[in-house]
């Protein structure tokens, strides 16, 4: 069965740093992709950046990447300079096929980031 | 294009009251997904359609939960009769299901938030 891990709850970040948000996740198939979203207080959900599991390079996206390393199954989030609107919950996610059909996404628990002046 | 459509933003009902949300895709998305947010659970995926077939219901809690869609732009989520442990974020998103790799990301509506006394 797949499932998603992300083993920080919370976390802080000073202003300007950068910060590295862990997901780990379990899955018996080759073709997958790998998602991150934000969720601010507000409420929605903000797509921030993709990972095929057949894709050679780390996507990134503006001051996200993704740090995705297969045959450790993770695929960390790295946001660079954070800024006061990356505090936020951060969810990891899961979707197995890719390009042809495409099965069920699943979500980890997240990660509340608070970003600190 | 408006995204994807959700209604109403805001419900408070009365336990065994019946409930009914509804969604409408981004056009042109053959997928549609239903979950459930809260505190305790996290993001649960109840149901996800693909061409307006359900695909796989497994997360629907019990058999007070039905889901349908009866065409490429229109989907519900009923609750009848409503329990105050439904209390929660219900979220549809929907997505494409062919093309590049990025065709298969999530775009979530705003949500409904339901609240049963």
């Amino acid at each position: 069965a797949q499932k998603i891990t992300q083993t920080q709850p919370g976390m802080f970040v000073q202003e300007k740093e950068a910060v590295t948000l862990d997901c780990t996740y379990d899955t018996s198939d080759q073709s997958y992709g790998l998602f991150w979203y934000k969720q601010p207080s507000s409420g929605e959900m903000i797509f921030l950046i993709y990972q095929g599991s057949y894709d050679e390079q780390n996507a990134t996206e503006g001051r996200y990447s993704l740090n995705f390393q297969k045959a450790r199954k993770s695929a960390n989030l790295v946001i660079s300079a954070s800024q006061l609107g990356d505090s936020a919950m951060y969810f990891c996610a899961m979707r197995r096929g890719m390009k042809t059909s495409y099965d069920k996404v699943i979500f980890g628990p997240g990660t509340s980031l608070s970003v600190i002046p | 294009d408006a995204g994807v459509i959700q209604s109403p933003r805001h419900e408070v009902t009365e336990m065994g009251q019946e409930v009914t949300l509804r969604c409408k895709p981004i056009s042109g998305h053959d997928y549609l997904f239903w979950y459930r947010q809260t505190m305790m659970r996290g993001l649960e995926l109840l149901i996800y359609f693909n061409n307006n077939v359900p695909i796989d219901d497994s997360g629907m809690p019990e058999d007070r939960f039905s889901a349908k869609m009866p065409n490429a732009s229109f989907s519900t989520l009923k609750i009848q009769p409503s329990e105050p442990r439904d209390s929660a974020v219900y979220f549809c998103a929907s997505s494409s299901g062919l093309g590049s790799s990025g065709a298969n990301v999530l775009t979530f509506g705003a949500g409904s938030r339901l609240t049963v006394l």
